[in-house]
C-alpha cells in the first residue's frame, strides 16, 4: 500500500520569504512523486515530479522539491513566495507508471503581502 | 500544450438519476483514471483503465459506477443511480509511457451536485 502525509494543514508566509510545504511518503517500490496545485474551484495543476535522477527537481513558477530517500520526503520549496502562490498544494505518490496516484490531505499555503 | 478536457463543468441531478461524466484524455496517452474530491477533502482514486479494461478500482467504485472508452478519444464515468453522497468534484486524468508522458495530467473537473 502507498500513502502520503502532509503534516501541515496550513502554511503561512510573508511575501518574499522562502516557503516549504512538507510531504512524506510510503511506497513499496521506487516512488513516482508529484506536486500539484489547486486554485479555488479549479482543477489540479501539475507543478513538478521526481521519477529518477537528480534529487533536486525544478518545476513551474519557480518551485522546486528535494527527494530524500532516507527520510522518505519530498518537500516543496520556493526561495521567494508570491501572494499569487496562495493555493492548496497536494503531494502525490505512485509506485509505477500505470498505477493510481495516492494524494496527501493537502496544505493550504497563504502568502501575505 | 495538450490537455485533458472534461464535460460538463457542472452537473445538477436528482437523487436516483443516472449521470455520465465525459473526459477527453491527452491523445497519445494510454492510461486513464477517475478521481473524486468531496468538497474540502482530499483527492480519492476511483478507477484506472488501460487497454480497454479496468486495471484497478477502489472500494468507492461499487456497482453503481462504470467506465467506458466508447471510441478512440472519449473516456466516460457513469453513475447509474446517484446518491447524495456522490456530490463531489470528479477529475479525469491520463498519462502515457516514459519521460514527460509519465506525468498524470488532470482535467479541470466536473462538479456534480446530487439533490
Amino acid at each position: 500500500a502507498q500513502s502520503v502525509a502532509q503534516p501541515e494543514d496550513q502554511v503561512n508566509v510573508a511575501e518574499g520569504n522562502p516557503l516549504t510545504v512538507k510531504c512524506t511518503y510510503s511506497v513499496s517500490g521506487n516512488p513516482y512523486l508529484f506536486w500539484y496545485v489547486q486554485y479555488p474551484n479549479r482543477g489540479l495543476q501539475f507543478l513538478l515530479k521526481y521519477i529518477t535522477g537528480d534529487n533536486l527537481v525544478k518545476g513551474s513558477y519557480g518551485f522546486e522539491a528535494e527527494f530524500n530517500k532516507s527520510q522518505t520526503s519530498f518537500h516543496l520549496k520556493k526561495p521567494s513566495a508570491l501572494v499569487s502562490d496562495s493555493a492548496l498544494y497536494f503531494c502525490a505518490v505512485r509506485d509505477n507508471n500505470a498505477g493510481k496516484s495516492t494524494f496527501g490531505d493537502g496544505t493550504t499555503l497563504t502568502v501575505k503581502p | 500544450e495538450p490537455e485533458v478536457t472534461q464535460t460538463p463543468s457542472h452537473q445538477v441531478t436528482q437523487m436516483g438519476q443516472e449521470v455520465i461524466l465525459r473526459c477527453v484524455p491527452i491523445s497519445n496517452h494510454l492510461y486513464f483514471y477517475w478521481y473524486r474530491q468531496i468538497l474540502g477533502q482530499k483527492v480519492e482514486f476511483l478507477v484506472s483503465f488501460y487497454n480497454n479494461e479496468i486495471s484497478e478500482k477502489s472500494e468507492i467504485f461499487d456497482d453503481q459506477f462504470s467506465v467506458e472508452r466508447p471510441d478512440g478519444s472519449n473516456f466516460t464515468l457513469k453513475i447509474r443511480s446517484t446518491k447524495l453522497e456522490d456530490s463531489a468534484m470528479y477529475f479525469c486524468a491520463s498519462n502515457g509511457n516514459g519521460g514527460e508522458e509519465e506525468t498524470q495530467y488532470f482535467g479541470p473537473g466536473t462538479r456534480l451536485l446530487v439533490l
